[in-house]
């Protein structure tokens, strides 16, 4: 079982309302990211972390922002909820100490955002 | 166009009976080719991961192959159990970890029934 956590498992919000959507990781893995995901559909790349004060947008444009200011804390955050916004969001760590050619991502149980 | 296609789309069997699910790439370059299982409701847990120059590798029940020349991967499923009713993502990367990207197929919906 991957040490890396998500809350709120389940956040149902109405629209303009900031929220922020919390992952911290106990591995202590240097990169870090958030998907998104609708049901039946491909995970896509939001954001990404490499390391401390290192963030970078993914591949599907999000309206969201990421901090990293620390290791194993990772939040997204939306300032403004749209119900466009209503999908499931998961967070992944990858990387540690032991340098290795592939590595595998661990995920968090997710976060179900429904805005109204 | 999705570079990662999975088939079929969902998948019903008897609990005990065995399954193949397939997964078919565009991506190149090619670095490795993961299997995902993600319960529902849950984040992916990874099953196997191979590289180039593997062709199969097991996990208990689950044995992945890969075809690099066909661009093709295969995840058997053996002797099923209730608890294997999830969705199997295959995930391709195309350079090494650090650098890599990574392409996500839509899964394979599994339902095992008793």
């Amino acid at each position: 079982e991957a040490d890396i956590y998500q809350t709120p498992r389940y956040l149902v919000i109405g629209t303009g309302k900031k929220i922020t959507l919390e992952c911290s990781q106990t591995m202590g893995h240097d990169k870090m990211y958030w998907y998104q995901q609708d049901p039946g559909m491909e995970l896509h790349l939001i954001h990404y972390s490499y390391g401390v004060n290192s963030t970078e947008k993914g591949d599907l444009s999000s309206e969201s922002t990421v901090s990293r200011i620390r290791t194993e804390h990772f939040p997204l955050t939306l300032e403004s909820a749209r119900p466009s916004h209503t999908s499931q969001y998961l967070c992944a760590s990858s990387g540690g100490q032991v340098r290795s050619i592939v590595e595998t991502q661990y995920f968090g149980p997710g976060t179900r955002l429904l805005v109204l | 166009k999705n570079q990662v296609e999975q088939s079929p789309q969902s998948l019903i069997i008897l609990e005990g009976k065995n399954c193949t699910l397939q997964c078919n790439y565009t991506v190149s370059p090619f670095s490795n080719l993961r299997w995902y299982k993600q319960d529902t409701g849950r984040g992916p847990v990874s099953l196997t991961i191979m590289t180039f120059s593997e062709n199969t590798k097991s996990n208990g029940r689950y044995t992945a192959t890969l075809d690099a020349d066909t661009k093709q991967s295969s995840l058997h499923i053996t002797a099923s159990q209730l608890s294997d009713s999830a969705s199997y993502i295959c995930v391709v990367s195309d350079r090494g970890s650090t650098l890599g990207r990574l392409y996500f197929g839509r899964g394979t919906q599994l339902t095992v029934w008793p």
